[in-house]
């Protein structure tokens, strides 16, 4: 799976959009953009996937750049129990050969203040 | 509601004591995983499961042992604990490998 890239914190105002940016520029053409989150010592929790057109769910939208090489997850109006660790990882479509296995990296610290 | 659920979710116990976790899936999803996260460390998998009676080891499994008797079931079984399995455990269950996953609510598991 190709390696991500992400900022270690970023802070949001409450009401606000976040903007969570990933960088994927091995990203090859069959493999996929998701997004987990997890919130403190919580079970990590899947936000929403892409492949190359951008996606919208009921939690988040996610913005796919037309070259593949980088993403943006979008929160539209933060809430204090958004406060997480956003990780931005790349799979091979379902069936691949990685065995299922999931690497988060570091992350990125989100943190939604009053 | 669909969810995975794990048990318990708290465990202190001595070195040596067979312990068992057990994990449960409701979706009727083919893969499931179990992951150990320790600070710095990350996310590892220790072992998973493509199907009923398909096991295999993940990037940890020393000193950790599964079974996938049924398709809703996948309990991590610590033979003969060590400390150095004190960690936060989480079970996951996908459809099939590489969609998303839905983990339990983590075990955080201490050994004296």
């Amino acid at each position: 799976d190709a390696k991500t890239t992400q900022p270690t914190s970023m802070d949001c105002a409450e009401g606000r959009a976040a903007n969570l940016p990933c960088n994927h520029s091995t990203i090859s053409g069959n493999e996929y953009v998701y997004w987990y989150r997890q919130i403190h010592s919580q079970g990590p929790q899947y936000i929403i996937h892409g492949l190359k057109n951008n996606e919208t769910n009921e939690m988040a939208s996610l913005i796919i750049t037309e070259d593949r090489k980088s993403s943006t997850l979008i929160l539209p109006h933060a809430t204090l129990r958004d406060t997480a660790v956003y990780y931005c990882i790349v799979r091979v479509a379902a069936g691949g050969t990685s065995y299922g296995k999931l690497t988060f990296g570091q992350g990125t610290i989100l943190t939604v203040h009053p | 509601e669909a969810q995975v659920t794990q048990n318990p979710r708290y465990l202190i116990t001595v070195t040596g004591k067979k312990l068992t976790v057990t994990c449960s899936q409701n979706m009727n999803h083919e893969y499931m995983s179990w992951y150990r996260q320790d600070p710095g460390l990350g996310l590892r998998q220790i072992y998973y499961s493509m199907n009923v009676e398909v096991t295999d080891k993940g990037d940890v499994p020393e000193g950790y042992k599964v079974s996938r008797k049924e398709k809703r079931n996948f309990p991590l079984i610590l033979e003969s604990p060590s400390p150095n399995q004190t960690s936060l455990y989480f079970c996951a269950s996908s459809f099939v490998q590489n969609t998303e996953a839905f983990f339990g609510q983590g075990t955080r598991l201490t050994v004296v």
